[in-house]
């Protein structure tokens, strides 16, 4: 079955510390999206990707990169200068032909300890 | 001013109540609206997509005012399995997805 896959579904890390969250997808999607999710709260866009080899900066991109090197693959690095990283993130593809429809991938928890 | 707003509720509601939710946005060229569901740490899926003319899908119906730049979601019959977080999302051009920060509802026994 097609879909995004997300892993890993929980990740701690310690202050100071980067990390990489992985997004694969197998949709033949173009486009693909990070957001984080803090408690309580809507999601909120860091970074996208609407073609290989280019994406933009979201609402909050500070302390987070990205790479997309391939069209299944969009991992997120949360860097170091992230100053509050602890969230849920959740990532999303798009096809273009279908117009607005998102896909989820079920999201990574990430704690910093 | 936020780009989407929902009221953050909880709704406690009992069992068979009828509850609407309502949602404002900013933006007056938004193209597109749509009530995602989210349950308890578990990723947004698409309830269903509002229409200028108004919509129904089940016991949920959606309703869209451009000239107030309102949405709302209503749920008649309500189930315990209604229980759940309601974000309303707006798509505007730039092919981006906005999202209010939800409202929660919990239905009771």
């Amino acid at each position: 079955d097609g879909g995004i896959t997300q892993s890993p579904k929980y990740l701690f890390r310690k202050e100071g510390q980067n990390v990489t969250l992985s997004c694969e997808q197998n949709l033949n999607h173009d486009a693909m999206y990070w957001y984080r999710q803090d408690p309580g709260q809507g999601l909120r866009l860091i970074y996208y990707s609407q073609i290989v080899n280019d994406f933009q900066k979201g609402d909050i991109a500070e302390g987070y990169s990205v790479s997309r090197e391939k069209k299944e693959s969009f991992p997120l690095t949360v860097t170091s200068a992230q100053k509050n990283p602890t969230a849920f993130y959740l990532c999303a593809s798009r096809d273009p032909t279908g117009g607005t429809r998102y896909t989820f991938g079920s999201g990574t928890r990430l704690t910093v300890v | 001013r936020k780009e989407v707003e929902q009221d953050p509720g909880p709704f406690n509601v009992p069992e068979g109540a009828t509850v609407a939710f309502n949602c404002t946005y900013s933006n007056s060229a938004s193209q597109s609206f749509f009530w995602y569901r989210q349950d308890c740490r578990k990723e947004p899926k698409l309830l269903m997509s509002v229409y200028s003319s108004g919509n129904e899908d089940g016991r949920f119906t959606a309703q869209l005012n451009r000239a107030s730049q309102y949405i709302s979601l209503l749920i008649r019959d309500s189930k315990l399995s209604d229980s759940a977080t309601y974000l309303c999302v707006v798509y505007n051009a730039g092919n981006m997805l906005t999202f209010g920060g939800g409202t929660r509802l919990m239905v009771k026994p």
